[in-house]
């Protein structure tokens, strides 16, 4: 079964400073990865997605993650936060399966940015 | 094109009282999943749909949730009879079958069961 750890439960970070968020996963084969963030109040709203090729991702907001096989990682990276960017992340892993695709999700990284 | 649509948006209901929750999937998405989100349990998956039939539905907590899916574009999830704990944020998502492809949510219905 794929599982997927998000090691950081609270970041703080600065605004216009660098922010990077952790995702490892547990997967047998390749896997399908994303990230999504919520806005408070809000449902999860997609930023990117990794299936095959470059290993450098770029999604919306100015967000881009880089596929670590040898790490078993999917980290997400902005060079500059705005205050906008206060939010909750997920990183989520897609599964192979019967019919369908049902994705496992990580818990959650709350990012708190400071003025 | 318009998003995965919910209602209602907030709920606040007595216990014991039967609770309904609605969710348009985006059309021509053929997958519909129910998830619950808490701040002690985070984001859980209760049940998904693959082409209007029930795949998974291990993560329903208890038979006093229940979820149907009579056509592509509407399906529903129902509390009978409904408990405090069951407070939570409920979201539907859906997304086209093929395993690679991304679940676009709702904005989530706000359920309080006093």
């Amino acid at each position: 079964a794929q599982s997927v750890t998000q090691p950081d439960i609270h970041i703080t970070v600065s605004e216009g400073a660098s922010l990077e968020l952790r995702c490892n996963y547990s997967y047998g084969a390749t896997p399908y990865l994303f990230w999504y963030v919520q806005s408070p109040g809000q449902g999860l709203q997609l930023l990117l997605k990794y299936f095959s090729g470059d290993t450098l991702v770029q999604g919306i907001k100015g967000f881009e993650a880089e596929f670590k096989r040898s790490q078993s990682s999917f980290n997400l990276r902005k060079p500059s936060v705005h205050w906008s960017d206060a939010a909750e992340y997920f990183c989520a892993v897609g599964a192979t399966g019967a019919a369908g695709n049902k994705l496992t999700f990580g818990g959650g990284t709350r990012v708190l940015v400071k003025p | 094109d318009a998003g995965v649509i919910q209602s209602p948006r907030h709920e606040v209901t007595e216990m014991g009282q039967e609770v309904t929750l609605r969710c348009k999937p985006i059309s021509g998405h053929n997958s519909l999943f129910w998830y619950r989100q808490t701040m002690m349990r985070g984001l859980e998956l209760l049940i998904y749909f693959n082409n209007n039939v029930p795949i998974d539905d291990s993560g329903m907590p208890e038979d006093r949730f229940s979820a149907k899916m009579p056509n592509a574009s509407f399906s529903t999830l129902k509390i009978q009879p409904s408990e405090p704990r069951d407070s939570a944020v409920y979201f539907c998502a859906s997304s086209r079958g093929q395993q690679n492809q991304p679940q676009h949510f709702g904005d989530g219905t706000r359920l309080s069961i006093l």
